[in-house]
């Protein structure tokens, strides 16, 4: 049961431009999303997060759009630069549930110079 | 501020032999502490948390077992390897709900 789930396991952009990646989940108890962005033989890094109460969250290049009707978020990175490229997971968590994370499969984003 | 540490990075195990791996987080007290693991082009999959010393949840059957003998120490563990356990285990903690979890460098666990 894939309670989130990124469908696009990969993703090619040209530096500068707009980089959008997707999640969806399915688990209504879900009030907390968070987007890590992982290097190859390295840990995850947080990136940025967002409430439920919430529909969008900003930090820098990096914004993120909670569609709660639709249990949908995305991940907005302007301008996209060749250092972005990495593998990107979301996650959720229920603060009913001790907050434990439940990660998504990962997308591979790639920012061609 | 606070730190993770988590050793060994890579380590090559014979099936049927133990395993320990540590995880040790400075700078905060009473984390929560968590064992994932991440197989080869799959997402992290939760294997064990704990919300304080000697408090350990499984969330999935398996050949290992976790420990939290200090507050801020968090061990797993098992008595013989299985080919199936190779894998990247991350550990990572944070400071309780809603809050992000901060991740270790990994281990990268290959069994032979």
């Amino acid at each position: 049961d894939q309670q989130v789930k990124q469908n696009s396991p990969s993703l090619s952009v040209q530096e500068g431009r707009i980089s959008i990646l997707n999640c969806d989940y399915t688990n209504s108890m879900f009030d907390y999303f968070l987007w890590y962005k992982k290097y190859p033989a390295e840990g995850p890094t947080f990136l940025i997060s967002i409430s439920s109460i919430k529909d969008k969250n900003e930090d820098g290049r990096f914004t993120v759009f909670l569609n709660k009707s639709a249990k949908h978020l995305s991940l907005h990175i302007v301008p996209s630069q060749p250092g972005d490229s990495a593998v990107y997971f979301c996650a959720a968590s229920a603060s009913s549930n001790t907050g434990k994370l439940i990660f998504g499969q990962g997308t591979t984003l790639q920012v061609k110079p | 501020s606070q730190t993770i540490h988590q050793w060994p990075a890579t380590l090559v195990q014979p099936v049927g032999s133990p395993l320990s791996l540590e995880c040790t987080v400075e700078g905060t007290s009473n984390p929560n502490l968590y064992w994932y693991r991440q197989a080869a082009g799959r997402g992290l999959q939760l294997l064990f948390y704990s919300v304080g010393i000697g408090q350990i949840s499984s969330e999935v059957p398996q050949n290992l077992s976790a420990s939290r003998p200090q507050d801020r120490q968090f061990i797993l563990s098992s008595k013989k390897l299985l080919l199936s356990d190779s894998g990247f285990y991350l550990c990572a903690w944070n400071g309780g709900v809603n809050q992000p979890q901060h991740f270790g460098d990994g281990t990268r666990l290959s069994i032979l």
